[in-house]
């Protein structure tokens, strides 16, 4: 099993600030990545694919990058509603999830 | 609109059987591939099965032989038969849409329901 290892576990960062979250795979998983954002009591929403191609509907200050095993979601200017947790997920062999990063206001 | 309603979930003893279904609205659930993902209380997100548009079916080693993914193609709702349910079932089980990448069987879950609390409890 590819285990998705996400760093920090915890982001605290100013509204308007840039935030960097961090996802490391254990094996490669190519650009097969995506990240979610998940607010409580929602479900998760698909926000990037193949690593970099944000999907419908979502700001461009929401960015990816990486392959292989290394990859980032940047959130270019942090807005009040962008505080919440967030997964990357591989789909590369079955489908496997980080355990999260929540990202919280400072 | 594209969506999907989850329904079925509750409280259930150790041993027990539950079956969720999962409407769709929007699209047609046998043309596309369809997964169950689950959060346990607190918890991160965990794929559970898929159901390909062709039929075939795969499953976490956590849940098989005891889970079973289907669907019922003029009612367009996806299913999960869950038996010999344990503690460690007790989770949100979302239903996703698959959005597969060209020419591959696997992808990102672009669409996502609401969710069915599954609790496993005597």
């Amino acid at each position: 099993e590819i285990v998705m290892t996400q760093s920090p576990a915890t982001l605290s960062v100013s509204p308007g600030e840039r935030a960097t979250l961090s996802c490391r795979a254990s094996q490669s998983v190519s650009s097969n990545l995506a990240w979610y954002q998940q607010k409580p009591g929602q479900a998760p929403r698909l926000l990037i694919y193949g690593a970099s191609t944000r999907a419908t509907g979502i700001p461009a200050r929401f960015s990816g990058s990486g392959s292989g095993t290394e990859f980032t979601l940047t959130i270019s200017s942090l807005q009040s509603e962008d505080f919440a947790v967030y997964y990357c997920q591989q789909y590369n062999n079955q489908y496997t999830f980080g355990q999260g990063t929540k990202l919280e206001i400072k | 609109e594209v969506q999907l309603v989850e329904s079925g979930g509750g409280l259930v003893q150790p041993g027990g059987s539950l079956r969720l279904s999962c409407a769709a609205s929007g699209f047609t659930v046998s043309s596309n591939y369809m997964s169950w993902v689950r959060q346990a209380p607190g918890k991160g997100l965990e794929w559970v099965s898929v159901i390909y548009s062709g039929g075939s079916t795969y499953y976490a080693d956590s849940v098989k032989g005891r889970f079973t993914i289907s669907r019922h193609n003029s009612k367009n709702t996806l299913y999960l038969q869950m038996n010999s349910l344990r503690a460690e079932d007790t989770a949100v089980y979302y239903c996703a849409r698959l959005v597969a990448a060209a020419g591959t069987k696997s992808g990102a879950f672009d669409i996502w329901g609401q969710g069915t609390m599954v609790t496993v409890s005597s």
